[in-house]
């Protein structure tokens, strides 16, 4: 799986929009990008993936470039309960399609 | 939420003893995953299960088994404990392999071997 770099922390305001990088520079043209994240210890919650197209869906949008390697998480009304650690994943199909997570970005929305 | 849960969530067990976890899904989903998370890891696969009685390893699977004889039942075996599997152990699942199809965590079980 090709590897993703982000930023160890972020800071946003509430109600501001967040905006998470990820390189993704060596990413091959099977690999979608997906994104998860973690709030304190729970179970990683699925947020949004796509392959070469913008997404949005209830949660956030993903804005992937055109050469497809970065892209950017949006969630444009960050809440407290937003804070996480947010992962930004490259994943192919095949050897259990399993999810390699990094170090991920901590978000921190605050007041 | 996806309806998984895991049992027990809590556990503590001494050096030497088996231990059997058990990911438990009402999704009716094919695919199922167990993973670690240690600091400075991330999330490691261990096993996965493509169907009943279908299971293929992981990347850390060594002093590891499982088993899934139900498609909503994967259990996850540590045959004899180790303080180097104290870890923090998530159960996914998902409707298929194919890379376009999302996994669904449950909420983990914390296990500490001493």
């Amino acid at each position: 799986d090709a590897k993703t770099t982000q930023p160890p922390s972020m800071d946003c305001a509430e109600g501001r929009a967040a905006n998470l990088p990820c390189n993704h520079s060596t990413i091959s043209g099977n690999e979608y990008v997906y994104w998860y994240r973690q709030i304190h210890s729970q179970g990683p919650q699925y947020i949004i993936h796509g392959l070469k197209n913008n997404e949005t869906n209830e949660m956030a949008s993903l804005i992937i470039t055109e050469d497809r390697k970065s892209s950017t998480l949006i969630l444009p009304h960050a809440t407290l309960r937003d804070t996480a650690v947010y992962y930004c994943i490259v994943r192919v199909t095949g050897g259990g399609n399993k999810l390699t997570f990094g170090t991920g970005t901590q978000l921190k929305v605050e007041l | 939420d996806a309806g998984i849960t895991q049992s027990p969530r809590h556990k503590v067990t001494e050096t030497g003893t088996p231990v059997t976890l058990r990911c438990h899904q009402t999704e009716n989903h094919r695919y199922m995953y167990w993973y670690r998370q240690d600091p400075g890891h991330g999330l490691r696969l261990i096993h996965y299960s493509y169907g009943v009685k279908d299971t293929d390893k992981g990347e850390v699977s060594d002093g590891y088994s499982v088993s899934r004889s139900k498609t909503e039942d994967f259990l996850l075996t540590l045959e004899s404990a180790t303080s180097s599997q104290t870890s923090v152990y998530f159960c996914a699942i998902s409707e298929s392999l194919l890379s376009s199809y999302e996994q669904y965590f449950g909420p983990g079980t914390r296990l500490t071997v001493t």
